[in-house]
């Protein structure tokens, strides 16, 4: 267990639906990042959260919206969804504002499927 | 465009021999570097990293090699075990620049040969 929730674990949808992605960071941390990871493709970094504020954004669609709350806990809203939207969704953690000696901590991902 | 490559999608090794695992960049911005490892169904997990001022750092079986002027860092495995197997991802951030975020290459699928 890395200490990074990620829920739900699995999504299926239709097209047009929306949907919330949620994420504890690991105790202690501060920043909260999402990727994305599509069939073939790297981990896409979409948006940082750092303290409730947004730190960096990366390419994320203007479907998707992004907020960390007071308890440091992440939700990444998916709208207006399409059949290209199915991926896995990563959420990641640091104490600060970028990456550790060692980098991020990640959640086991979400898995959504839009059909 | 992408700015971390790694440009094998698959690697095949047979146990007890060296596995390596090559990443370029372009960002010359980038000063730090990690390889992240994932089995399925999990997270990707750190393994190793390097700062822009080492050539190279070493932790067991695992040590990565930076080579600046040319762009390129490898992950060499040694010896490489059944366990081993998983994909592998390249990642880099400029944290002398604003402590940019991860950017990482599509990673390479590495599978070790009993």
């Amino acid at each position: 267990d890395s200490g990074v929730t990620q829920t739900p674990k699995h999504l299926i949808t239709a097209t047009g639906q929306r949907v919330t992605l949620r994420c504890s960071p690991r105790s202690g941390d501060l920043s909260v990042y999402w990727y994305q990871q599509s069939l073939d493709q790297g981990l896409q970094f979409l948006i940082q959260y750092y303290n409730g504020e947004e730190r960096a954004k990366g390419n994320i669609l203007e479907r998707f919206s992004a907020q960390q709350f007071p308890d440091l806990h992440s939700e990444l809203n998916l709208s207006s969804l399409e059949l290209g939207d199915s991926a896995l969704y990563f959420c990641a953690s640091s104490e600060g504002q970028g990456p550790s000696n060692y980098g991020y901590t990640f959640g086991s991902g979400t898995r959504l499927t839009v059909v | 465009d992408q700015q971390v490559k790694q440009n094998s999608p698959s690697l095949s090794v047979q146990e007890g021999r060296i596995s390596i695992l090559n990443c370029d960049y372009t960002n010359s911005m980038f000063d730090y570097f990690l390889w992240y490892k994932k089995y399925p169904a999990e997270g990707p997990t750190f393994l190793i990293s390097i700062s822009s001022i080492k050539d190279k750092n070493e932790d067991g079986r695992f040590t990565v090699f930076l080579n600046k002027s040319a762009k390129h860092l490898s992950l060499h495995i040694v010896p490489s075990q059944p366990g081993d197997s998983a994909v592998y991802f390249c990642a880099a951030s400029g944290r002398n620049s604003g402590n940019t975020p991860l950017v990482f290459g599509k990673g390479t699928r590495l599978s070790v040969i009993a």
